[in-house]
């Protein structure tokens, strides 16, 4: 079974400044993928960023990075020069490639940027 | 391109009534989902279908049900709704994976925003 933990239920960050948003997983997939959604107060979906379980280097996306560390499973999205338009709620997910192709998601945190 | 759309965008119920909520995709995606959001629990995946005609049950199915009769369109129907069921409803769609090296991330529809009295 595949499971995603998110422990921070809301997080405060000074506009401008950098946050981290903590991610664990648990798959038995060798082979999966992680992803980052921000769901703004207007309530859609916006991916963010990927990262494949073979991939070397930690994802960029722009002001978003992931630190992928496989042997903790934990993929945790940095968030820098914090901007108060990032302030929303913010899904991890992942995707086994070989035994399941369902994504499953955390339970999300909240961010909120402060001026 | 519209993307994903959802249908409606708001309702509201009484319970016992039934209801069908329709997601539509126009960039010929094989699979298809419908999830539902309640606060503090992310999203929960409540029916899938990977091609047309085909449809599986995800981790939460009782109450629903699912129809993909054409490619394009994923039903999900309820057929005697219940105030569990007050929730935001959000159907994503995306393409078959193609290796490792690629990825797919799920595209969304603006969801659908349900009430049930």
């Amino acid at each position: 079974a595949q499971k995603i933990t998110q422990t921070q239920p809301g997080m405060f960050v000074q506009e401008k400044e950098a946050v981290t948003l903590d991610c664990t997983y648990d798959t038995s997939d060798p082979s999966y993928g992680l992803f980052w959604y921000k769901q703004p107060s207007s309530g859609e979906m916006i991916f963010l960023i990927y990262q494949g379980s073979y991939d070397q280097q930690n994802a960029t996306e722009g002001r978003y990075s992931l630190n992928f560390q496989k042997a903790r499973k934990s993929a945790n999205l940095v968030i820098s020069a914090s901007q108060l338009g990032d302030s929303a709620m913010y899904f991890c997910a992942m995707r086994g490639y070989n035994y399941g192709q369902n994504f499953v998601f955390g339970p999300g945190t909240r961010l909120s940027v402060l001026p | 391109n519209a993307g994903v759309t959802q249908t409606p965008k708001f309702r509201v119920l009484k319970t016992g009534q039934s209801m069908t909520l329709l997601c539509a995709q126009d960039m010929n995606h094989e699979y298809m989902y419908w999830y539902r959001q309640d606060p503090g629990m992310g999203l929960r995946l409540i029916h899938y279908s990977v091609g047309e005609g085909t449809t599986a049950k995800g981790e939460v199915p009782d109450g629903y049900n699912v129809s993909r009769l054409k490619k394009q369109n994923f039903l999900l129907g309820l057929e005697s709704a219940a105030p569990s069921q007050t929730s935001v409803y959000f159907c994503a769609s995306r393409p078959p994976q193609k290796g490792l090296s690629s990825y797919n991330e799920q595209f969304f529809g603006p969801g659908t925003r349900l009430t049930v009295l």
